[in-house]
């Protein structure tokens, strides 16, 4: 049981290239999340998927496409990378409980990108 | 509207003494509620989470938290610090009402000091 893995752990980039950023989650959970992370700033919703076939934007969209290929993997695109997406990424999936209270979020040790 | 406000972006402890790092809330829906740790270069672990069983939570290495509906508040606390708890902490809270979704709190780096 792996948990939340994602691909790659580093990546740089020169403004403008793109590059696919991969998440998989083997805990058959049907929510799943993409977030950034900045220093100062804690973690910001870029986007999620509450189950297969359906994704929302969060807090922070611009600039990235995602794609939940299945109920396994959600997958984060940046069509043309700026430097102002230099963070580190983590993918998270949880369960999504009936009634009011939903489940843990467990995350991926996430990808260091850097945009130059 | 959602946010967690987490009142210190830094607390130093010495080693053996107690741990207190703030949380304030503010939903306007039963919220969940979670603490989690980051360890330098590495992904976040769930410490603990409140979803309304019991007030008081108790979660891993002896941190504990208290929902304080009244005051909004979901303290992290722990009686005796020790240095592998240094870390990045983080509140998190999903209301009830807004399809899955988790707001985090800026975060509070714990030193503790030798």
């Amino acid at each position: 049981n792996a948990g939340v893995t994602q691909t790659p752990k580093f990546q740089v980039l020169k403004t403008g290239q793109s590059m696919t950023l991969q998440c998989a989650q083997d805990m058959n959970h049907n929510s799943m999340y993409w977030y950034r992370q900045d220093p100062g700033m804690g973690l910001r919703l870029i986007y999620y998927s509450a189950s297969e076939g359906t994704t929302d934007k969060g807090e922070v969209p611009n600039g990235y496409n995602v794609s939940r290929l299945n109920k396994r993997e959600f997958s984060l695109r940046l069509e043309s990378a700026a430097p102002s997406q230099t963070s580190v990424y983590f993918c998270a999936s949880s369960e999504a409980l009936a009634g009011a209270f939903l489940g843990t979020q467990y995350f991926g040790p996430g990808t260091r990108l850097t945009v130059l | 509207a959602q946010s967690v406000t987490q009142l210190d972006s830094h607390v130093s402890v010495s080693e053996g003494t107690p741990v207190l790092l703030r949380c304030n809330y503010s939903s306007s829906y039963s919220p969940s509620l979670f603490w989690y740790v980051q360890h330098p270069n590495k992904g976040l672990q769930l410490l603990l989470k409140y979803t309304s069983a019991a007030t008081l939570v108790k979660g891993i290495n002896g941190f504990e938290a208290e929902f304080k509906k009244s005051e909004t508040s979901f303290h992290l606390t722990k009686p005796s610090a020790h240095m592998s708890d240094a870390a990045e902490y983080f509140c998190v809270v999903s209301p009830a009402n807004t399809g899955n979704q988790f707001y985090f709190g800026t975060g509070t780096s714990l030193t503790v000091i030798p």
